[in-house]
């Protein structure tokens, strides 16, 4: 039972350019999502959060989208550096649990 | 800044020994969790912990696994015999309180090797 979905399990951009990740959603009762950046041997790092009652929400390079009808959300990074090279999971918070999603690797190409 | 501290970071063992994880959580958070990620799959939910007891588990969390906040810093998930799909990264979590809001924390990360 998938609830949270990332479609695509890796992506590549040129540095400068901007990454789209993608993450679907069937749980409608979900009201926090969130995104995670997880480099090689270390815990999940926090990105960005979007409440169920908005559908954008801005922190620098990093935005993350929330479509609600659709059960969509995304994070765009603009512009992408070498450096946000690394798996991007995202996570929907409802009863006391954050579920994930399959993650996306993204690579930012120099 | 506050950090989630996780020992130990990697544990090798046999199949159907008892391995116990460790945490300290950030201090002043209220709630506890244990994910965990076998070699590139997704971070799977075991467990969630508040007010010591079991808020939440998953299927995955079956008779073999138990977790504990023995005193006021420490939360241990212990896998009573191990078996080999038991391998995995298993991390630790913790947030301040119950709004969705609030950001889970997670640690470094166990890895366990079961052979």
């Amino acid at each position: 039972d998938q609830q949270v979905k990332q479609n695509s399990p890796s992506l590549s951009v040129q540095e400068g350019r901007i990454s789209i990740l993608n993450c679907d959603y069937t749980n409608s009762m979900f009201d926090y999502f969130l995104w995670y950046k997880k480099y090689p041997a270390e815990g999940p790092t926090f990105l960005i959060s979007i409440s169920s009652i908005k559908d954008k929400n801005e922190d620098g390079r990093f935005t993350v989208f929330l479509n609600k009808s659709a059960k969509h959300l995304s994070l765009h990074i603009v512009p992408s550096q070498p450096g946000d090279s690394a798996v991007y999971f995202c996570a929907a918070y409802g009863t006391y649990k954050y579920i994930f999603g399959t993650g996306t690797r993204l690579k930012v190409l120099a | 800044e506050p950090e989630v501290t996780q020992t130990p970071s990697h544990q090798v063992t046999q199949m159907g020994q008892e391995v116990i994880l460790r945490c300290v959580p950030i201090s002043n958070h209220l709630y506890f969790y244990w994910y965990r990620q076998i070699l590139g799959q997704k971070v799977e939910f075991l467990v969630s912990f508040y007010n010591n007891e079991i808020s939440e588990k998953s299927e995955i969390f079956d008779d073999q696994f138990s977790v504990e906040r023995p005193d006021g810093s420490n939360f241990t998930l212990k896998i009573r015999s191990t078996k080999l799909e038991d391998s995995a990264m298993y991390f630790c979590a913790s947030r301040r309180d119950g709004s969705g809001a609030n950001v889970l924390t997670f640690g470094a990360g166990s890895r366990l090797t079961v052979l």
